[in-house]
């Protein structure tokens, strides 16, 4: 496909619960996923990325996962708290190598409730 | 050092009318891709420009255009406006071109909103 796929669409969980979002992409030569928070009003921040030659990377509540034989990456929260409520955006790269762009996920609003 | 800078914030224009918006990369990048976001439908790329080269363009008709300075501050220009062209319009700038199989991070500017009426 001509996009990163992103699921779910949206997801609400109990404060304390954990939230996996998934993206998967098409092109195989992709090498870096970051992932994005969008919270309401304000611009996308990186909040954690993985390049190709590692199948895990954590930072404290937050990890990415990577497959690349599935060619699939999940964003892991855990502990949800209520300032996790945000749009989660993945990323990958697609295209050939001298025009290649980066290339969005739908999005996945995350509703953290009490 | 100052991030990612977007002008004007909020505009209100008229269908038919043009609009020029302007993104101020981080100091040292070389590197501003523009982004329309609206709802339902994610971040759309538009283009990217690198080293005053545009370097990539996504699948917007040519009312869209854009260019880079010499100082890699970038402005994109809407002509013909249409209703359908309301959203928010992201700015990003990186060191290396975006989508560069090396992983450059981008960083988003706070954007500008366009209504169109």
């Amino acid at each position: 496909g001509e996009n990163v796929e992103q699921h779910p669409s949206t997801l609400s969980v109990q404060e304390g619960d954990s939230a996996v979002i998934k993206c998967t992409y098409s092109d195989s030569a992709s090498n870096y996923f970051p992932w994005y928070k969008q919270e309401l009003g304000k611009r996308p921040q990186l909040i954690i990325d993985i390049r190709s030659n590692v199948g895990e990377k954590k930072d404290q509540r937050i990890a990415v996962t990577l497959n690349k034989t599935a060619k699939h990456f999940s964003l892991h929260i855990t502990e949800t708290q209520p300032e996790d409520s945000a749009v989660y955006f993945c990323a990958a790269p697609r295209g050939p190598g001298t025009a290649s762009k980066l290339t969005f996920g739908t999005g996945t609003r995350l509703q953290v409730t009490l | 050092k100052a991030g990612v800078t977007q002008t004007p914030r909020y505009l209100i224009k008229t269908r038919g009318q043009q609009v020029t918006l302007s993104c101020s990369p981080i100091s040292g990048h070389r590197s501003v891709s523009w982004y329309q976001q609206t709802p339902g439908q994610g971040l759309q790329f538009l283009f990217e420009y690198f080293s005053e080269t545009q370097r990539n363009k996504g699948n917007f008709p040519g009312r869209f255009s854009g260019r880079q300075f010499s100082n890699s501050r970038s402005e994109m220009n809407v002509s013909t406006l249409e209703l359908g062209d309301s959203a928010l319009y992201l700015c990003a700038s990186s060191f290396e071109p975006a989508g560069a199989r090396t992983g450059n991070t981008i960083y988003f500017g706070e954007g500008s909103w366009l209504t169109v009426v």
